[in-house]
């Protein structure tokens, strides 16, 4: 089953915008990760969130995370044409494997020109 | 440096036949996870292999099984294939020190007929 779910399930922006996807989960969890699929083939790991941090910043990657309601955000600012891409969270049991990872249906986004 | 290389890329079978996908860890990396990606779904967790053995499994039939190398190589082998078997195909490998953080392979794409 898909413990995580994006929201929305498909963003389209022009360049230079910024996009904004939520992610809900249902369990505890120890961390939370968000991955970039281009094109449905291999996952691009973009950053973790631990389950005792807030937010973290990674370049144009902004993620926060609230455990009370069981959510998270993946901001990325300043969108690329590159970006385009289908973006999953995915989520680890807490007291689980960290390999275990349950992800959610992803949102794709498009970037135009 | 390669990373996690899948072989093959594509396979055609047909019902009831059995499949065998290939997966070479990205180098340094000792544990390998596997998981099954139906079109237009997030990523679902078969199992992960560390020191040669099954240390954790996800909610699939006994049909999938798995099996790593010395070399940290690993096998995904699917008999009696069904129809719903058709998926894309991840293999993900980590160093186990490094927790959670995966590096994904491109994928097989398996079509059952």
């Amino acid at each position: 089953s898909q413990q995580g779910e994006e929201d929305p399930q498909a963003l389209s922006i022009q360049e230079g915008e910024n996009a904004t996807m939520n992610c809900s989960y249902k369990t505890s969890i120890n961390n939370l990760q968000w991955y970039r699929q281009n094109s449905g083939r291999g996952l691009v790991h973009l950053i973790l969130i631990r389950s005792n941090e807030r937010e973290k910043h990674s370049g144009r990657l902004r993620v926060t995370l609230d455990t009370s309601k069981k959510s998270s955000s993946l901001l990325i600012t300043a969108s690329r044409a590159a970006d385009t891409a289908s973006y999953f969270c995915a989520t680890d049991a807490k007291g689980g494997s960290n390999y275990k990872l349950t992800f959610g249906k992803g949102t794709l986004l498009t970037v135009n020109p | 440096d390669a990373g996690v290389t899948q072989s093959p890329t594509h396979l055609i079978k047909t019902r009831g036949q059995q499949v065998t996908l290939r997966c070479s860890p990205k180098s340094g990396h000792d544990t390998v996870s596997w998981y099954q990606q139906a079109l237009g779904q997030g990523p679902q967790f078969i199992f992960q292999y560390y020191e040669e053995e099954e240390r954790q499994r996800g909610n699939f039939p006994d049909r999938f099984s798995g099996h790593q190398f010395p070399n940290y190589s690993s096998e995904l082998n699917v008999n009696a294939l069904l129809l719903g078997d058709s998926a894309l195909y991840l293999c993900a490998s980590s160093f186990i020190r490094f927790g959670g953080k995966l590096f994904f392979g491109s994928g097989t794409q398996l079509s059952v007929l």
